[in-house]
């Protein structure tokens, strides 16, 4: 079945760093793949749609400047958190549609710890 | 790593038969939650799961957590065609949140 990649699978950089999460379909194209943040014992939370050739997509509330996604191919999409901060630390998961975009395979997620 | 199990795959119903999702995981969980994802559409969190043996409901959706927290099910009573999506499971554990593979329903009026 279709494999949905992320990278790293955990990691911890200091504040004011910037730290790039990156989310690939091994064995399909995504034409849009969507990025999600998942606080402790909270639910998950859409924060973009990734679109292939065009601007991403934010939720209400999530800062653009802030977290940078670049849909680079149409096998990758990659959020970068910028100048990072302990808020930002959190769990980033990633999914992508496919089998005419009512199935969707998600990625493992990356835990970002942010000291 | 955790693994989590969704079964079945695909669920044709008639408008109005129950319809019922399973979740199993490889190891013991945190929390369950499930999700809904209408066509087209991405997961809406629908309800988390964490005590021993829960049962929440939600009108007609029912959710229950095993003794065990190792499986969970979503029971919908008298389907209507506005449930027709895929629903998703997701395992909260030591790895972090595992999503099933969702499992699709389809309603035949």
């Amino acid at each position: 079945g279709a494999v949905v990649s992320q990278h790293p699978s955990r990691v911890i950089c200091k504040s004011g760093t910037s730290v790039k999460i990156e989310c690939r379909s091994l064995d399909f194209q995504a034409t849009t793949m969507f990025w999600y943040r998942q606080f402790p014992k909270q639910s998950l939370m859409l924060m973009a749609t990734s679109n292939e050739g065009s601007k991403a997509t934010y939720e209400q509330g999530v800062e653009k400047d802030k977290f940078l996604i670049n849909h680079a191919s149409l096998t990758l999409s990659t959020l970068t958190v910028t100048s990072a901060h302990p808020e930002d630390s959190s769990f980033y998961i990633c999914s992508a549609p496919t089998g005419g975009a009512d199935t969707q395979y998600f990625g493992p997620g990356t835990r970002l710890t942010v000291l | 790593g955790q693994q989590v199990m969704q079964i079945p795959q695909y669920q044709h119903v008639q408008e109005g038969e129950d319809f019922t999702t399973y979740c199993n995981s490889s190891t013991t969980l945190s929390n369950i939650q499930w999700y809904k994802q209408r066509p087209g559409g991405h997961p809406v969190f629908l309800i988390q799961l964490v005590k021993s043996g829960e049962v929440k409901k939600q009108k007609r959706l029912t959710f229950q957590f095993g003794e065990a927290k190792k499986n969970s099910s979503l029971h919908i009573t008298a389907t209507q065609t506005t449930d027709v999506g895929t629903y998703f499971c997701a395992g909260g554990g030591a790895d972090g949140l595992t999503f099933g593979k969702g499992t699709h329903l389809i309603i035949q009026p």
